[in-house]
């Protein structure tokens, strides 16, 4: 059984600049979730798709935007890039949109804005 | 809103000795997921243990335990014979079992455990 996996490991772009930011979810998991680990912060949620439609969403602007894909891959895209959005950005994936049912974490992407 | 406030960020720990993180949070639900991660050097997020709020009974995963109080607000993590791969950050998180995905997963800021050989 293969895990959640992220592409790339790691990124560095220059302010104002596109990103976009891949995950693949684990075999026989529906659901994504994103979030945003800033240095020395605790992760926080930025959107979560199922079965390819956004289904929740936290304070995160609109230029924050995401897909999920019909094998249930999902990609990150960050627009006009800001240099607070540098930070960890880590994909978990689970079996199920609700509790109980467990998130997967990926090993994360860490973007650098310059 | 849902807050989750980890008071300790470092705290060390003696191998093969017992060591106890703590974690408040504040809510108005009365039905909850609570949880503990680990995350190592390597980045990814580990669960550790998690918490229904409905159950009386504290959860229990080998050498990590739990002792939750639901009135105070209250889910720390104890970890029995330190082991040097415990080291990591902690982070405590809650969840809401609403239907919806946006009510997902509430962080802390975390605690970073040093184990001393």
């Amino acid at each position: 059984e293969t895990g959640v996996t992220q592409s790339p490991t790691h990124l560095i772009k220059t302010r104002g600049q596109q990103v976009t930011l891949r995950c693949s979810s684990q075999s026989g998991h529906n659901t994504v979730s994103w979030y945003q680990q800033a240095l020395g912060q605790g992760p926080q949620f930025i959107f979560q798709y199922y079965r390819e439609e956004e289904n929740g969403r936290g304070n995160f602007p609109p230029r924050f935007s995401g897909l999920q894909f019909p094998n249930y891959s999902s990609e990150l895209n960050v627009n006009a890039l800001e240099l607070d959005d540098s930070a960890l950005y880590l994909c978990a994936s689970s079996s199920g949109p609700t509790a109980p049912y467990e998130q997967y974490f990926g090993p994360g992407t860490r973007l650098t804005v310059t | 809103a849902q807050t989750v406030t980890q008071s300790q960020p470092e705290m060390s720990v003696q191998e093969a000795e017992t060591v106890t993180l703590s974690c408040t949070y504040d809510t108005s639900e009365s039905d909850y997921y609570l949880f503990w991660y680990k995350q190592p050097p390597s980045r990814q997020m580990i669960l550790v243990i998690r918490q229904e709020a409905y159950k009386q009974q504290n959860a229990t995963e080998n050498r990590f335990s739990v002792n939750f109080q639901k009135a105070a607000k209250s889910f720390s993590l104890k970890i029995s014979d330190s082991q040097l791969g415990d080291a990591a950050m902690y982070f405590c998180a809650y969840r809401s079992p609403d239907q919806t995905g946006a009510n997902n997963l509430f962080f802390g800021t975390g605690t970073r455990l040093t184990v001393i050989p």
